[in-house]
């Protein structure tokens, strides 16, 4: 089974509007930590937002969110106020245990700012 | 620390040739990834090392693959007899060690190193 999910190939949205993209994963192990990253054109990961199994709040850093669902392994990144420069690849990532070595990637999603 | 840096960005070679990379992590990071990127697809997991050792190799590491850290500071990963199907790009990341929390695990990627083998 594929341990991280992102169904969403490609996503349209409007300058200034908000956009989810979805992440779904699978695990049994109870501490993993959840993350996204930022890909452009240029190729560089760029880091955006991580979540951590036990952490009781969702996570923020400025206009990402991370709509994390537990029960639902879930773990949606929110955009807020898109801008043209979010046009990207977007990959959800998720490492294993406390101190994992290995971070498992989808196939991430691209995402157009129209203006 | 300007971050992780990888050289050469661009490789293309023929068929059969041998490919060496460079990554260069965040100086105070003691682990090291190697990971591959094909079109349209996330990275893969290579290999890792923390400090010099090696610590662990995926599948997708043929026996023409091989990667070292001596002194636990750059990295290589070089590739022997390269196929068509090596061609990608080749991203390394380099991370702290460290129990928990997100400054802790955060993998920091460098711009990677696209391979082309004709």
């Amino acid at each position: 089974a594929q341990k991280i999910t992102q169904t969403q190939p490609g996503m349209f949205v409007q300058e200034k509007e908000a956009v989810t993209l979805d992440c779904t994963y699978d695990t049994s192990d109870p501490s993993y930590g959840l993350f996204w990253y930022k890909q452009p054109s240029s190729g560089e990961m760029i880091f955006l937002i991580y979540q951590g199994s036990y952490d009781q709040q969702n996570a923020t850093e400025g206009r990402y969110s991370l709509n994390f669902q537990k029960a639902r392994k879930s773990a949606n990144l929110v955009i807020s106020a898109s801008q043209l420069g979010d046009s990207a690849m977007y990959f959800c990532a998720m490492r294993e245990g406390n101190t994992g070595n290995q971070f498992y990637f989808g196939t991430g999603t691209s995402l157009t700012v129209i203006p | 620390d300007t971050g992780v840096s990888q050289d050469p960005r661009h490789k293309i070679t023929k068929r059969g040739q041998n490919v060496t990379f460079r990554c260069d992590p965040i100086s105070e990071h003691n682990r090291l990834y190697w990971y591959r990127q094909t079109l349209g697809q996330g990275p893969e997991f290579l290999t890792y090392f923390q400090n010099e050792a090696q610590l662990e190799k995926s599948r997708l590491l043929s026996d023409r693959f091989s990667a070292e850290r001596p002194k636990g500071s750059f990295s290589t990963l070089e590739i022997q007899r390269t196929e068509q199907g090596d061609s990608a790009m080749y991203l390394c990341a380099s991370s702290p060690t460290g129990t928990g929390g997100s400054g802790a695990n955060v993998l920091t990627f460098g711009a990677g190193s696209r391979l082309t083998v004709l």
